[in-house]
């Protein structure tokens, strides 16, 4: 088993440019969701999905787009980037989401200039 | 809403020295409580959890006791070694019908040898 895959590692974009975060998993979870990791706040919820179709915003989900087409899939989409979404993005995935262990992506890392 | 608060690092110690971590939690039902560590370059995994009261968690060494009359999950270790030089974070998830994970802020460990 793979786990849980991010795509790219880094990115540098330029303020307005769009970008999908690629988030793969194939453990057959059926809870997926994205957080961004800022220095000193730990790690904040942007959107998270329980299944197939199902998604739903967290804390902090302004600015970003998902979907949940297939149950392995969940990417994040940066619509218009700002340099306050300068940060590093984690995707997660449990069985359930209910008490479960999440299991992490490696990251990505993302400049915004 | 939920939230965890703990202890600020840095924290350095000697190998072979004892760890206490802090943790405190709120929640307004009956979470579930994690301990998440992250090595450098990497992402979060899971070093222990309990869910429910008096649970102990234990995971290589490390272990932490969920106090519901003290809202309180600290992490301790006997013996720290180098290798365990990382970030922790403490976290709950609501167990009454939520899916969302509250992270707390994190703390560096540095081991010296």
């Amino acid at each position: 088993n793979a786990g849980v895959t991010q795509t790219p590692k880094f990115q540098v974009l330029k303020t307005g440019q769009s970008m999908t975060l690629q988030c793969a998993q194939d453990m057959n979870h059926e809870y997926m969701s994205w957080y961004r990791q800022d220095p000193g706040m730990g790690l904040r919820l942007i959107h998270y999905s329980v299944g197939a179709g199902i998604t739903d915003q967290g804390e902090v989900p302004n600015g970003y787009n998902v979907s949940r087409s297939t149950t392995e899939d969940f990417p994040l989409r940066l619509l218009s980037a700002a340099p306050s979404q300068t940060s590093v993005y984690f995707c997660a995935s449990s069985r359930t989401g209910r008490i479960d262990t999440q299991y992490f992506g490696p990251g990505t890392r993302l400049t915004v200039l | 809403g939920d939230s965890v608060t703990q202890m600020e690092g840095p924290v350095t110690l000697s190998e072979e020295a004892f760890l206490t971590i802090n943790c405190t939690y709120t929640a307004t039902g009956y979470p579930s409580l994690f301990w998440y560590v992250q090595y450098p370059g990497e992402g979060l995994q899971l070093l222990l959890k309990a869910t429910k009261a008096d649970d102990k968690g234990s995971n290589k060494g490390f272990e932490a006791t969920y106090r519901k009359e003290t809202t309180s999950f600290h992490l301790e270790k006997g013996s720290v070694q180098v290798s365990d030089s990382a970030v922790y974070f403490c976290a709950l998830s609501d167990n009454t019908g939520g899916f969302k994970t509250i992270f707390g802020a994190g703390t560096r460990l540095f081991v010296k040898a």
